[in-house]
């Protein structure tokens, strides 16, 4: 069963803090991963993409992929109020055959607080 | 318009009845899709198009039929639905299936409530 699992959370962080967001992943050949943003009762919209280990940074938000440990993760730094929202993780594969394949972790819920 | 539109936004029905969901993007994108979020659940891939092509059925349900006429339409017919399938349905467009970071674009999402 390919799984890609978050820690659901709350995960509250003070402002001005870095709040780390993590997420594993089990199947070996996934190649994309999204970090997503959903505000309550929005729809999700992507912060970052990144396929390459290592890390990839984005203004405040870098993204670290390590495949060998099937592990990525989100790293929000000087975090804000407006910071606060579920975080998704999504996970496909590279290419037209697998690219359908896209999963989704449950979301961490983070909350920035003042 | 722009982006990912949905229609309706709510929709409330009963067991028996018919309905139809609608995506339209105005994004010029080649892939689109269909999403299951449900409470407390991970959101669940439901179908996948690419240049008009299914590409992805996730194992969904019958009651559950998708239509795709072009390339910016995307439509879920739903008929003799269970009170479980209430969720939030979401639609979502990319430029083409396998392009590395193939961003996904949302739109705003059908809440449905079945009776």
């Amino acid at each position: 069963q390919k799984e890609v699992e978050q820690n659901s959370g709350p995960l509250s962080v003070p402002e001005g803090a870095i709040a780390s967001l993590n997420c594993t992943y089990s199947d070996r050949g996934s190649q994309s991963f999204f970090w997503y943003r959903q505000y309550s009762g929005k729809s999700p919209e992507l912060i970052m993409f990144i396929y390459s280990n290592g890390d990839k940074e984005d203004g405040r938000f870098t993204a670290q992929l390590n495949k060998a440990s099937q592990y990525v993760s989100l790293l929000i730094r000087d975090s804000q109020p407006s910071d606060s929202a579920t975080y998704l993780c999504a996970v496909r594969g590279l290419g037209y055959s697998s690219a359908s394949k896209i999963i989704f972790g449950s979301g961490t819920r983070l909350s920035i607080r003042p | 318009e722009t982006g990912v539109t949905q229609t309706p936004r709510h929709l409330v029905m009963g067991m028996t009845n018919k309905k139809s969901l609608k995506c339209e993007q105005h994004l010029g994108h080649n892939a689109m899709y269909w999403y299951k979020q449900s409470a407390k659940k991970p959101l669940e891939l439901m179908f996948v198009y690419n240049f008009k092509e299914q590409t992805e059925n996730n194992s969904v349900p019958s009651r559950f039929s998708p239509e795709c006429p072009n390339s910016s339409h995307l439509f879920l017919h739903l008929h003799t639905l269970q009170p479980e399938d209430s969720a939030l349905y979401l639609c979502a467009s990319s430029q083409e299936l396998g392009l590395a970071g193939d961003e996904q674009f949302f739109g705003p999402g059908t809440r449905l409530t079945v009776l």
